[in-house]
């Protein structure tokens, strides 16, 4: 089965570029997802499609996917911004989920 | 706006089937191109799909529950459920329900808050 891998976490200072990835193999084929979940929350969608954002979600939060590697990258990184980060694909109608990344903002 | 609300037993017994029930409001189940999904989360682990149901009735399962999962609808209600038998330990976990575009993408754009099921005799 279709499996999707990321970096378990990750550290930036505020005002920084914060970059987290997901692996999967030829992952540049097939659309991702990318949630947030802060502690006790439910996920919410930063970016859907690779690259686009839903209303409501900042600027600063970005997607690209190419290759095997989807990324998701915070410009500017706020303090809210620390939680834990999942990337989602679909795969032969199967939804996967990687790992998730924690995102701590120093 | 759409929202998602999750409830059913908190604690389950081991060897008995896991119920749970999603009511939707602000959109109906039935119409327009969306998946209504469960989703699940053990304590400090990855989110894990458990399976669909669509605005046509279909279903599809992750296969690694297939054999122990059942979601079915109640359109008159708008609500959706999972059923699980034979549970054990292992699953016991936050259970959300979600919403998905029926699209190439399966984006999870509404997500309920949440219900902790504890499987424990």
């Amino acid at each position: 089965s279709y499996a999707v891998t990321q970096t378990p976490s990750v550290s930036v200072s505020p005002g920084q570029t914060a970059t987290i990835t997901c692996s999967g193999d030829k992952l540049g084929d097939i659309y991702v997802s990318w949630y947030q979940q802060k502690p006790g929350q439910s996920p919410v969608l930063v970016i859907y499609k690779d690259i686009n954002r839903p209303s409501g979600i900042p600027e600063r939060f970005s997607g690209s996917n190419s290759g095997n590697t989807a990324t998701l990258t915070i410009t500017g990184t706020q303090a809210m911004d620390e939680g834990d980060y999942y990337c989602q694909a679909w795969d032969s109608s199967v939804v996967v989920f990687g790992g998730g990344t924690k995102l701590t903002v120093l | 706006q759409v929202r998602l609300q999750e409830s059913g037993p908190g604690l389950v017994k081991p060897s008995q089937t896991l119920s749970l029930t999603c009511t939707v409001s602000g959109g109906s189940i039935s119409s327009g191109n969306y998946y209504w999904n469960w989703i699940r989360q053990p304590a400090g682990k990855r989110l894990e799909w458990i399976g669909r149901v669509d605005s046509r009735g279909n279903t599809y399962y992750n296969p690694s529950l297939k054999s122990r999962v059942s979601i079915s609808e109640d359109t008159p209600k708008n609500q959706f459920s999972l059923k699980l038998a034979s549970v054990t330990a292992a699953d016991t976990a936050i259970y959300y329900c979600a919403r998905a575009v029926d699209d190439s993408a399966y984006s999870l754009d509404y997500w309920g808050q949440g219900t902790l099921v504890t499987v424990s005799s």
